[in-house]
């Protein structure tokens, strides 16, 4: 069974310092990998996806993430958070032979002043 | 610019009613895909489409049903609503890649009650 991760509901962080959100699947074959925001009452918006390549991608609003296929992750990362980036934040598979997506939980991302 | 757009945002309708949901791309996408988002379940797919008289049952399929007459819409009906639809409705679309799907482009979505 295909299934994606997201072991936080929520993750909190102060302006300024780097966060993580985390991304674990578990899905056949080589997958696509994507991240996208939700803020509130919004659709989800599209920040960064893993095709093949570099393993490092890097996306809209200074967010960049890392597929690691031994460990089967694609973490979200930026170096200095943002008020602003507040938000929800999904992950999700697209297994080669699937079309579609397998979404994660999701995770609460609080950045203080 | 491409986009896609849901109509109405906001619905509220009493049970037993049938309820449709419009959902309308100009990306000319292939693929389009309904959603339901409810607190602590995320995302669950409801039904998808991988284009024209395509139409293909997701994880939380019962009651609702999809056609597809065209490949700009997939309209989403609640054949006779129940409270337990009350939900926020996301319509996405995408373009097949390789063997998976390339970058889902979603809707403002549509907050729908069931009274």
């Amino acid at each position: 069974a295909q299934s994606v991760a997201q072991p936080e509901d929520q993750v909190n962080v102060a302006e300024g310092n780097p966060l993580t959100v985390k991304c674990t699947y578990s899905v056949s074959g080589n997958p696509y990998l994507f991240w996208y925001v939700q803020y509130p009452n919004r659709g989800l918006q599209f920040l960064l996806k893993y095709i093949t390549g570099d393993n490092l991608v890097k996306g809209s609003y200074g967010f960049e993430a890392e597929f690691n296929k031994s460990q089967t992750s694609f973490h979200l990362k930026k170096p200095s958070a943002l008020v602003s980036d507040s938000a929800l934040y999904f992950c999700a598979v697209s297994p080669q032979g699937f079309n579609k997506f397998y979404f994660g939980s999701g995770t609460k991302l609080n950045v203080k002043p | 610019d491409a986009e896609i757009t849901q109509s109405p945002r906001h619905k509220i309708t009493e049970t037993g009613r049938q309820v449709t949901l419009a959902c309308h791309q100009t990306w000319n996408h292939n693929n389009m895909f309904w959603y339901r988002q409810d607190l602590g379940h995320g995302l669950r797919l409801i039904h998808y489409s991988y284009g024209v008289q395509d139409t293909n049952k997701g994880e939380v399929s019962d009651g609702y049903s999809v056609s597809r007459s065209n490949t700009e819409d997939l309209p989403l009906t609640l054949e006779s609503a129940a409270s337990s639809q009350t939900s926020v409705y996301f319509c996405a679309s995408s373009e097949v890649f390789g063997g998976g799907t390339d970058t889902q482009y979603f809707g403002p979505g549509t907050r729908l009650t069931v009274l």
